[in-house]
């Protein structure tokens, strides 16, 4: 079974600054399979990315994926106020198996 | 407009069961595969269960296999998720997700979710 591991747990920058995540594989994985979420707080997720670089319907350009293998980033070039959320990477395998998260907050 | 709404989550005690509706509009249903997520107050997302359009495909997760089912019904725009035996862990909100189509491997559409709470 594929784990995920995102970090940091936590990020706190302003706004206009540029968040990077990572996540994590335990093994290498198809990029195909790696989708990236937005989740607020009392809101359903929302889907990013998928196929580790493709935006979805919707989503603007500041938002960006990339990696392959068990590496994987979601880059927001500069934060907005409504960005300051929690993100997922999700491996959807026979396990869909999602990570833990990483908060990204207000600094 | 894409819409899906969950319904039938409350208060339920350990050991029982009770049966997790999602109605879909806006699409043609019966064409997409859907996930139940699950989100226990405060944590992650857990992924549930799968099941593909024509009913073929499904999976679980380890944690409620054996106790929770699946199934839809593409005539009423329904998906289900049976859970029996039900444990406090099992407590969270739980969504329903559409994956985006054949050969995209992501959740494009998902509802706002219904909250199970397993207590005595």
């Amino acid at each position: 079974e594929i784990v995920l591991t995102q970090s940091p747990g936590t990020l706190s920058l302003s706004p206009g600054e540029r968040a990077t995540l990572s996540c994590r594989a335990s093994q290498s994985v198809s990029s195909s399979f790696l989708a990236w979420y937005q989740q607020k707080p009392g809101q359903a997720p929302r889907l990013l990315i998928y196929g580790a670089s493709s935006r979805a319907t919707g989503i603007p350009d500041r938002f960006s994926g990339s990696g392959s293998g068990t590496d994987f980033t979601l880059t927001i070039s500069r934060l907005e106020p409504e960005d300051f959320a929690v993100y997922y990477c999700q491996h959807y395998g026979s396990s869909f198996t999602f990570g833990p998260g990483t908060k990204v907050d207000i600094k | 407009e894409v819409q899906l709404v969950e319904s039938g989550g409350g208060l339920v005690q350990p050991g029982g069961s009770l049966r997790l509706s999602c109605a879909a509009s806006g699409f043609t249903f019966s064409s997409y595969s859907l996930n139940w997520v699950r989100q226990a107050p405060g944590k992650g997302l857990e992924w549930v269960s799968y099941i593909s359009s024509s009913s073929s495909t499904i999976y679980y997760a380890d944690s409620v296999k054996g106790r929770f089912t699946i199934s839809r019904d593409n005539a009423k725009n329904s998906l289900y998720l049976q859970m029996n035996s039900l444990r406090a862990e099992d407590t969270a909100v739980y969504y329903c997700a559409r994956r985006k189509g054949s050969g995209y491997y992501a959740d494009d559409y998902w509802g706002q979710g219904t909250l199970v709470t397993v207590s005595s």
